[in-house]
């Protein structure tokens, strides 16, 4: 059974940092893209984050650029987010998911096909 | 004009069918999209992805009700024999150019 089992989270003031994680099992981790979402109150899904298999490339929304970084530990099937700078609109659930992936025609096709459960995150002072 | 485009809002009988839409705009019309359904206060979760040709794969476990189809640059998701537990948010989501790009949801209500 595929398990994607998130922590962190939590209350940060403006302009501080934290680290989310996303532990997986039930799959070969490092042969799947794996990607960030977000869920302001009340609001509907928004991207926030991929990265590929290896770690070698990752994608952000413009409005984290510079400001969050993703990572993967494929040796501890593991995926984080490291947050800084944050900002009250950051204010959201966060959702780690695993994205299958295919090369064809000349472009990836991706999509969500897991989710993890989501934490909390609240800038605010 | 956004990638993807959901109508808010959508409501049937409990018992009946209803199909939900996801258009792509033009450019896309050949892309596959997944849905998502997300239920109050809880994550989201995996229903289908539906491939420009109409073939559609569903999530493990998603009930037979729920089924996918193409026309166009519409991809649609059915639910037949609606039920109470399917009065939820449901998301269609694409990846376009190293962005993923989500429609802005369909709250259906089961009447």
């Amino acid at each position: 059974e595929v398990q994607l089992v998130q922590s962190g989270g939590g209350l940060v003031q403006p302009g501080g940092s934290l680290r989310l994680s996303c532990a997986t099992s039930g799959f070969i981790f490092s042969r799947y893209w794996m990607t960030w979402a977000r869920q302001s109150p009340g609001k509907g899904l928004e991207w926030v984050a991929t990265i590929k298999v290896d770690g070698s490339e990752a994608y952000y929304v413009d409005s984290v650029k510079g400001r969050f970084t993703i990572s993967r530990d494929n040796a501890k099937d593991s995926l984080s987010l490291q947050m800084s700078s944050l900002r009250p609109e950051d204010t959201a659930v966060y959702y780690c998911g695993r994205a299958p992936h295919r090369y064809e025609n000349n472009r990836w096709y991706l999509h969500f096909d897991s989710w993890g459960q989501g934490t909390l995150v609240t800038v605010s002072s | 004009q956004p990638v993807v485009t959901q109508s808010s809002s959508a409501s049937a009988s409990l018992g009946s069918p209803v199909k939900l839409t996801c258009t792509l705009n033009s450019g896309h019309s050949d892309y596959s999209i997944a849905w998502h359904q997300q239920q109050p206060g809880k994550a989201p979760q995996f229903l289908m992805k539906i491939e420009g040709s109409g073939n559609y794969i569903k999530g493990g476990g998603v009930p037979d009700r729920f089924s996918g189809s193409t026309s166009g640059a519409d991809r649609y998701l059915t639910i037949s024999n609606l039920q109470f537990e399917d009065e939820a948010d449901y998301y269609c989501e694409t990846w376009d150019r190293n962005v993923f790009i989500f429609g802005g949801g369909t709250r259906l209500t089961v009447l």
